[in-house]
């Protein structure tokens, strides 16, 4: 079993749509928490990072963590054409280690 | 904002030659790391350094080696190619605060492909 599972997609929704993006995890000790997104050919470029749980807005971006669940999701209000890309989720422990441990990504497709 | 740079946007190499991957970093982070992407499997990291001269292993080191001689400068090795190294490689750097996100900013990846 992986310890971070995020379903891969395809996602495909239309211009304007809600998009919840999740993963989940095995490890309980991850304390941070991230939203990466990687459009086709380029490296992942930060989107959102949280600590612990909790919410956090930015602008159409939610991130929300649950860890009595262990479950993160991503919430992208009114969906654009740009938003067409790869997000990774990612995660980390509070000390230790300084890598992260990532999803293996789901692939979003916004049509206009 | 932050930059990291990498040598090669795309490399073909042939079975069995040596290998250099360069990344360089602008933000005097303190950690920096190596993955490679393939389809279905993510990012796996291969190594990460935390300050000069130092490196720990990831968790697919085999078949790699690494360089970090300047604090800003990040060498990835593949000492003799073969087929199954073909991927996109990306590397990252963090800054290296106690308690800090451990928040990664990556560079735009080199595709290798090993013939």
């Amino acid at each position: 079993q992986k310890e971070v599972e995020q379903d891969p997609g395809p996602l495909s929704v239309p211009e304007g749509a809600i998009v919840s993006l999740n993963c989940t995890y095995s490890n309980s000790a991850f304390q941070y928490f991230m939203w990466y997104r990687q459009y086709s050919r380029k490296g992942p470029e930060l989107l959102m990072y949280t600590y612990s749980s909790g919410n956090k807005e930015d602008g159409r971006f939610t991130a929300q963590v649950d860890k009595s669940s262990k479950y993160i999701s991503l919430f992208i209000r009114d969906s654009q054409p740009s938003d067409s890309a790869t997000y990774l989720c990612a995660m980390s422990l509070d000390t230790g280690r300084r890598a992260l441990t990532f999803g293996s990504g789901t692939r979003l497709q916004v049509q206009p | 904002d932050v930059k990291v740079t990498q040598s090669s946007r795309y490399l073909v190499k042939r079975t069995g030659e040596k290998v250099f991957l360069e990344c360089v970093q602008d933000m005097d982070h303190e950690n920096m790391f190596w993955y490679r992407q393939d389809p279905g499997l993510g990012l796996r990291l291969i190594y990460f350094s935390y300050d000069v001269k130092m490196k720990e292993k990831g968790d697919i080191p085999e078949g790699y080696s690494v360089s970090r001689e300047k604090k800003e400068r990040f060498s990835l090795i593949l000492e003799s190619a073969s087929t199954n190294q073909t991927s996109m490689y990306l590397c990252a750097s963090s800054p290296g605060e106690a308690g800090g996100s451990n928040t990664q900013y990556f560079g735009p990846g080199t595709r290798l492909t090993v013939l």
